[in-house]
């Protein structure tokens, strides 16, 4: 097993592009969820799912879309970066009491 | 909402022990979690308490009192490689989730 796994690893924005985040288990984990990471601020809730086919808001949606069209991935959209986006996003996926995170995309939005 | 206050820094001498304490305030408890998380890296489990009491695990234990809003991890015979930050999560059952929301972290050094 792979468990989690985020692509990519690191990416550079401009203010105003897109991009998506990629997030991937091979766990059969229905619940999956995107947090962010800033310094000072703990991991954050960003949007979460409970199985395929539903999406939900968490503590900071804004500027996030997400969607869930298969177990395995849970894709994370930018629809246009902003420099307050700039943050460590984990992915991360959950059975029973167990929540395993994957290894994070640090972005930079310039 | 959640709010979980945990210190944002210790530091201790190898070999000794550490209580990172972490409360918290929530509608719809549902358990706490720890996790280790060095820098750099991902979050790891460490430990998870839904009832009263102490769970241990090895080097590593958890307290939980449920009417008092408050945990703590306690870390025995520290290692250099113990420094990292210490999160503590609440897991919430208000949305039907169970999501976690997490502290801010406690960045523990362990000095020689």
């Amino acid at each position: 097993n792979a468990g989690v796994t985020q692509t990519p690893k690191f990416q550079v924005l401009k203010t105003g592009q897109s991009m998506t985040l990629q997030c991937a288990q091979d766990m059969n984990h229905e619940y999956m969820s995107w947090y962010r990471q800033d310094p000072g601020m703990g991991l954050r809730l960003i949007h979460y799912s409970v199985g395929a086919g539903i999406t939900d808001q968490g503590e900071v949606p804004n500027g996030y879309n997400v969607s869930r069209s298969t177990t395995e991935d849970f894709p994370l959209r930018l629809l246009s970066a902003a420099p307050s986006q700039t943050s460590v996003y984990f992915c991360a996926s959950r059975s029973g009491s167990g929540q395993y995170f994957g290894p994070g995309t640090r972005l930079t939005v310039t | 909402g959640q709010n979980i206050d945990q210190p944002t820094e210790m530091t201790a001498t190898e070999g000794a022990i550490v209580q990172i304490n972490c409360t918290y305030q929530t509608s719809g408890f549902n358990g706490l979690f720890w996790y280790q998380q060095h820098a750099g890296e991902a979050p790891t489990f460490l430990s998870y308490n839904v009832l009263d009491g102490l769970e241990e695990k090895g080097r590593f234990s958890s307290f939980l009192s449920r009417s008092k809003g408050y945990s703590y991890l306690l870390l025995k015979e520290l290692q250099m490689k113990d420094s990292a930050s210490y999160l503590c999560a609440v897991r919430d059952h208000e949305t039907g989730a169970n999501n976690l929301f997490f502290g801010t972290g406690t960045r523990l050094t362990v000095i020689p």
